[in-house]
C-alpha cells in the first residue's frame, strides 16, 4: 500500500501561471482534503470531497479549484498562481464519520515568484 | 477565530525527561480530538486520539488528557526521546460531522536534547 501520494513534490510557478496538484490514495477512502500550511498559521482546509463527484469549499478556498472525477484521485488547481500562494500543500484521505483519523501524504513545496 | 490554539510555538526539553504540549479549543461542539506528528519534509502522522466521553487515553509513551470544562487537552511524552522531535499539531472534530473535517492547531515544535 502507497498511502496518500502526491505528485509534484517540488514546484516553482511565475505569477499567472497555472498548475495541478494530484492526490492518490490506495485506501479506498470516501473522504480527502486538500491543506495548506504556512508558518504559524497550522493546517488550513482548502477544499475538500465526500465522495466520487463531489466538492466543497473549506477554511482558504479562494484562488483553487478542485476536481473528485474518480474515487482514489483528488485534484488541486491553481488557475493563475500568486506570489500568497507560496505553501506546503498537503493531501489527507479518510473513512469520514466511521474513522475521525486522515491520512496524510508527504506534500508539495510550491513557490510562486 | 482560530478555535483550536496551541500557544506555545516551540519546547525544548531533556532527554529522557517529561514533555507536555498543550492545547485550547472554543467550540463546545467538539466531540474527537487527535494529535498528528510531523517530521521536516514530511507529510502529518497521526498519534493518538481521544473522545470527549474519555478524560485520558494512553499508548506506550504518550498519553492524552482531556479537560472539557477547561476546553483544553495535553499531550504528554514520557520518556521523551531525541526522536521525538517534530512539530506536533491539535487537531478536533465538531458533531455531527458528515464531512470528517478536522480543525488543527498552530503546531508546536518539540525539541528533545541528548
Amino acid at each position: 500500500n502507497a498511502g496518500v501520494t502526491q505528485t509534484p513534490k517540488f514546484r516553482v510557478l511565475k505569477t499567472g501561471q497555472s498548475m495541478t496538484l494530484l492526490c492518490a490514495q490506495d485506501m479506498n477512502h470516501e473522504y480527502m482534503y486538500w491543506y495548506r500550511q504556512d508558518p504559524g498559521m497550522g493546517l488550513r482546509l482548502i477544499h475538500y470531497s465526500v465522495g466520487e463527484g463531489t466538492t466543497a469549499k473549506g477554511e482558504v478556498p479562494d484562488g483553487y479549484n478542485v476536481s473528485r472525477l474518480k474515487k482514489q484521485n483528488f485534484l488541486l488547481g491553481l488557475e493563475s498562481a500568486a506570489p500568497s500562494q507560496t505553501s506546503v500543500y498537503f493531501c489527507a484521505s479518510g473513512s469520514g464519520p466511521s474513522g475521525y483519523e486522515q491520512y496524510f501524504g508527504p506534500g508539495t513545496r510550491l513557490t510562486v515568484t | 477565530d482560530q478555535q483550536v490554539k496551541q500557544n506555545s510555538p516551540s519546547l525544548s526539553v531533556q532527554e529522557g525527561r517529561i514533555s507536555i504540549l498543550n492545547c485550547d479549543y472554543t467550540n463546545s461542539m467538539f466531540d474527537y480530538f487527535l494529535w498528528y506528528k510531523k517530521y521536516p519534509a514530511e507529510g502529518p502522522t497521526f498519534l493518538i486520539s481521544i473522545s470527549s466521553i474519555k478524560d485520558k487515553n494512553e499508548d506506550g509513551r504518550f498519553t492524552v488528557f482531556l479537560n472539557k470544562s477547561a476546553k483544553h487537552l495535553s499531550l504528554h511524552i514520557v520518556p521523551s526521546q531525541p526522536g521525538d522531535s517534530a512539530v506536533y499539531f491539535c487537531a478536533a472534530s465538531a458533531k455531527p460531522s458528515n464531512t470528517g473535517k478536522l480543525i488543527f492547531g498552530q503546531g508546536t515544535t518539540l525539541q528533545v536534547k541528548p
